[in-house]
């Protein structure tokens, strides 16, 4: 079974500034999509950004790039220019490409981001 | 604003209630997922239906009868629940089921049991 780790449970990061949120995963499949989602204080739980594990290329949406890394299994958010406004909850998640399982996005604990001015 | 609205935002029921929790997509998916968020605990997808057809039903008691009338609508039933099953659910919907479809999220009820 799959499984997605994130060893962070908390970082804290200066406004402006940079921080690198780390996720890795366990699987043996080979084609698969990978995603951050973000979890503000509403709770409503929003795409970052998204990777397939078949592209080389890193994924980028304005100041959200991701690292994937797929023979190390490593799947880590970069945040450039911080905002109060990226406070929350980062959730890294996995989901399979094969049947059985199709609707399952499997999520990690989450790394609270703290942001400060 | 969403795409995917949930109703009501906040339910407190008692252990031998019944309460429906109500979502709705205005995205013109065919997908729609329940997941439950608990404190200590990751996201648990729940169940899955595809063009109103469950496709999946993660082990899930019971007392969680889900319902899908529509493409549109999913409702999650809840009866004579204990009070571990206070989390927050969330209803969520793709275009399709298939894994390349992203997944967007309402932003949840809380659920309370006394």
């Amino acid at each position: 079974a799959q499984t997605v780790t994130q060893s962070q449970p908390e970082m804290s990061v200066q406004e402006a500034e940079t921080v690198t949120l780390s996720c890795t995963y366990d699987t043996s499949e080979s084609d698969y999509y990978l995603f951050w989602y973000k979890q503000p204080p509403s709770r409503q739980m929003i795409l970052v950004i998204r990777q397939e594990a078949y592209k080389q290329q890193n994924a980028t949406e304005n100041r959200f790039s991701v690292n994937f890394q797929k023979a190390a299994k490593s799947f880590s958010l970069k945040i450039s220019d911080s905002q109060l406004g990226d406070a929350a909850m980062y959730f890294c998640a996995y989901r399979s490409d094969y049947g059985g399982s199709q609707g399952n996005l499997i999520f990690g604990k989450g790394t609270k981001l703290s942001v400060k001015p | 604003e969403t795409g995917v609205t949930q109703t009501p935002r906040h339910l407190v029921m008692g252990m031998t209630n019944k309460k429906s929790l109500k979502c709705e997509q205005h995205l013109g998916h065919n997908a729609m997922y329940w997941y439950k968020q608990s404190a200590k605990k990751p996201l648990e997808l729940m169940f899955v239906y595809s063009l109103e057809e469950r496709v999946e039903n993660n082990s899930v008691p019971s007392r969680f009868s889900p319902e899908c009338p529509n493409s549109s609508h999913l409702f999650l039933h809840l009866h004579t629940l204990q009070p571990e099953d206070s989390a927050l659910y969330l209803c969520a919907s793709s275009q399709e089921v298939q894994a390349g479809n992203t997944i967007y999220f309402g932003e949840g009820s809380w659920l309370t049991v006394v």
